[in-house]
């Protein structure tokens, strides 16, 4: 079956610091990729997306490669602001059910001013 | 477009009264979940319908636990009688069937406390 695994947290950094959440899957078929992001008091929302192997998702100075040899889609940005403070979810879609999300645990990143 | 609604936003109740929660999906879109999201177990899928028919209730956790969908604008999930350890966050997700990476979109939430 389907699974993602990203990395447990919580993550503190301060601003401006680098940023990476891991993720890894096991998918039949050929997943799409996804990071949601969760802000405090809030809903779950579509944050970038892959959908093939080598694609790169990009949204708000976040990225994720889609890494097939590896499977990895781990999120990254340069330099985190206070209000990326927010759970950060990995998901996955994949075979005949292409709208059924299977979602990592989720990953608490605190920012620090 | 005014995303997913849900109401509403907050419930607090007493152990053993019924609880309805809302929903109305984005227009157009033909997939509608309901998730329950708890510290202990994250995320968890409790049933999703398609054109207003229930699909999957596998996560659907007891039997006090029902949903129905009486057209394509409007669903809701009921629990009766609600429990202590029914209390999290649920929350309604809608999709449209259609490109690849087309995905769900959830609506804020309705936060269940059960005295």
């Amino acid at each position: 079956g389907n699974s993602v695994t990203q990395m447990e947290g919580p993550v503190t950094l301060s601003e401006e610091a680098f940023l990476t959440i891991n993720c890894t899957y096991t998918a039949t078929g050929y997943p799409s990729l996804f990071w949601y992001v969760q802000y405090p008091g809030e809903g779950l929302q579509l944050l970038l997306k892959a959908t093939k192997a080598d694609d790169k998702g990009s949204n708000k100075g976040f990225e994720a490669t889609y890494r097939k040899e590896t499977t990895s889609f781990h999120l990254e940005k340069g330099s985190v602001q206070v209000s990326d403070s927010a759970v950060y979810f990995c998901a996955l879609v994949s075979g005949g059910s292409n709208y059924k999300l299977t979602f990592g645990k989720g990953t608490l990143l605190t920012v620090n001013p | 477009d005014a995303g997913v609604i849900q109401s509403p936003r907050h419930e607090v109740t007493e152990m053993g009264q019924e609880v309805t929660l809302r929903c109305k999906p984005i227009s157009g879109h033909d997939y509608l979940f309901w998730y329950r999201q708890t510290m202990m177990r994250g995320l968890e899928l409790l049933i999703y319908f398609n054109n207003n028919v229930p699909i999957d209730d596998s996560g659907m956790p007891e039997d006090r636990f029902s949903a129905k969908m009486p057209n394509a604008s409007f669903s809701t999930l009921k629990i009766q009688p609600s429990e202590p350890r029914d209390s999290a966050v649920y929350f309604c997700a809608s999709y449209r069937r259609g490109l690849a990476g087309e995905t769900q979109y959830f609506g804020p939430g309705t936060r269940l406390l059960v005295l």
